[in-house]
């Protein structure tokens, strides 16, 4: 295990419903982010969060809503997504430093929007 | 923004023999180069890194070259073994500038041959 778990680990939704995932890890770090990791595509960065404090959004959807109560824990907010939405959204953290920025990931959530 | 391409997107080699996984990157900045492997079911795990101010680094059977001028760097896998079988991504950052996600290759399918 890489000390970062997500919840659920799949999960089936439909264009309108409001889902969340979540993600925790408990590694002391002080960095999270979200990936979405699509068929054929590379992994793609969504959001970061340093210190509890968004500081990059990779021009991702609003239907997206990303909160970070603390730098243990990341949600990812889900809202009217299209079925091109479906994919595995991966957490990872790290420990923001001078000269390493080492990611683990945790196991994802597999998404299937219906 | 960077931008990481990744060859081949599958490699089958017999077991016992080497492989080869080759990624080029575009943004010069770049100073932070590691390796995933990911398993089915898994998030990505590291398996090794290399940093800008170096050339090569081995851990036991792994390996990674760094070309900086060509904006190249490879992963190689000596006397590869069943569990070697797994997707490979490659990926680059900068550190040292505050949080920093991740860009990835599009990932390759290593397939050992029993």
């Amino acid at each position: 295990e890489t000390g970062v778990t997500q919840t659920p680990r799949h999960l089936v939704m439909g264009m309108t419903n409001k889902k969340s995932l979540k993600c925790e890890q408990h590694l002391g770090h002080n960095a999270m982010y979200w990936y979405k990791q699509s068929a054929k595509k590379p992994l793609e960065l969504m959001f970061v969060y340093s210190l509890e404090e968004r500081v990059e959004n990779n021009s991702v959807p609003s239907r997206f809503s990303p909160e970070c109560p603390n730098s243990s824990h990341l949600f990812l907010h889900l809202h009217t997504l299209q079925p091109e939405d479906s994919a595995l959204y991966l957490c990872a953290s790290s420990q923001e430093t001078a000269s390493y920025n080492e990611q683990f990931f945790g196991p994802g959530t597999r998404l299937t929007v219906l | 923004g960077e931008n990481v391409e990744q060859h081949p997107s599958t490699l089958s080699v017999q077991e016992g023999d080497s492989a080869v996984i080759k990624c080029t990157y575009s943004d010069s900045a770049s100073n932070y180069f590691p390796w995933y492997k990911q398993e089915l079911g898994k998030g990505p795990q590291l398996i090794i890194d290399i940093r800008s101010n170096v050339g090569e680094k081995k851990d036991q059977r792994i390996a990674v070259t760094l070309n900086k001028t060509a904006k190249h760097f490879s992963l190689h896998i000596t006397e590869t073994q069943p569990e070697d079988s797994a997707v490979y991504f490659c990926a680059a950052s900068r550190i040292g500038g505050g949080a920093d996600g991740l860009t990835f290759g599009k990932g390759t399918h290593l397939i050992i041959q029993p």
